[in-house]
């Protein structure tokens, strides 16, 4: 069985543009949550879909959006980049909304952003 | 809402010392609480999780983890570390199907 795949896996951007990720979940998964790592912040959520719906959003400005596909294959998108947007974006994909009750999370490796 | 602590954001052992990572929790009902890994250059990975049922958990790699209601600690316990458990970890707890995580211990062992 395939993994959570996120691609590209590495990007390079400059201020002001925009960048858009993907997440592939794993088959048969239709929730995918987003999150963001930073070695400052760690990791915060960014927001979670479930069968198309935004389930979940964290403190993020409107800047991260998202939106999941009939397929369960999602993307996140970050328009006018800042510097502090630079962070590995990570995408984890479960049966059940949140993991459900098990709480299991399978995560991809990450897109790792830089802005410049 | 439900928060997890991680004591200790750096944590160094030698090679076949104990481990011992540190997690509280607080939640407004009965946690469901997990310990995930991290692996450089990779996403996350589950370790072990606590359900409700027996308090001591068992996990991957010979790692295991206490429920302590009373303390409301959830610690990450390996007897003997190896270099391969150098990583990241992350404590995590689950309310309502809303998970929130620790900001996570780096740990380094040395040879």
């Amino acid at each position: 069985k395939a993994g959570v795949t996120q691609t590209p896996r590495y990007l390079i951007k400059t201020r002001g543009q925009q960048v858009t990720l993907s997440c592939s979940p794993i088959s048969g998964h239709r929730s995918v949550s987003w999150y963001q790592q930073t070695p400052g912040q760690g990791l915060q959520f960014l927001f979670e879909y479930f069968s198309e719906t935004q389930r979940n959003k964290g403190n993020f400005p409107g800047r991260f959006s998202g939106r999941q596909f009939s397929n369960s294959r999602s993307e996140m998108n970050v328009s006018t980049l800042e510097l502090g947007d630079s962070a590995l974006y990570l995408c984890a994909s479960s049966l059940r909304a949140s993991g459900g009750a098990t709480g299991e999370l399978f995560f991809g490796e990450g897109s790792r952003l830089t802005v410049l | 809402a439900q928060s997890v602590t991680q004591l200790g954001s750096h944590v160094s052992v030698s090679e076949g010392a104990l481990v011992l990572l540190r997690c509280n929790y607080s939640s407004s009902v009965p946690p469901y609480l997990f310990w995930y890994v991290q692996y450089p250059n990779q996403g996350l990975q589950l370790l072990l999780k606590y359900t409700s049922a027996a308090t001591l958990v068992k996990g991957i790699n010979g790692f295991e983890a206490e429920f302590k209601k009373s303390e409301t600690s959830f610690h990450l316990t390996k007897p003997s570390a190896h270099m391969s458990d150098a990583a990241e970890y992350f404590c995590a707890v689950s309310e309502y199907n809303d998970m929130r995580f620790g900001a996570g211990t780096r740990l380094t062992v040395k040879p």
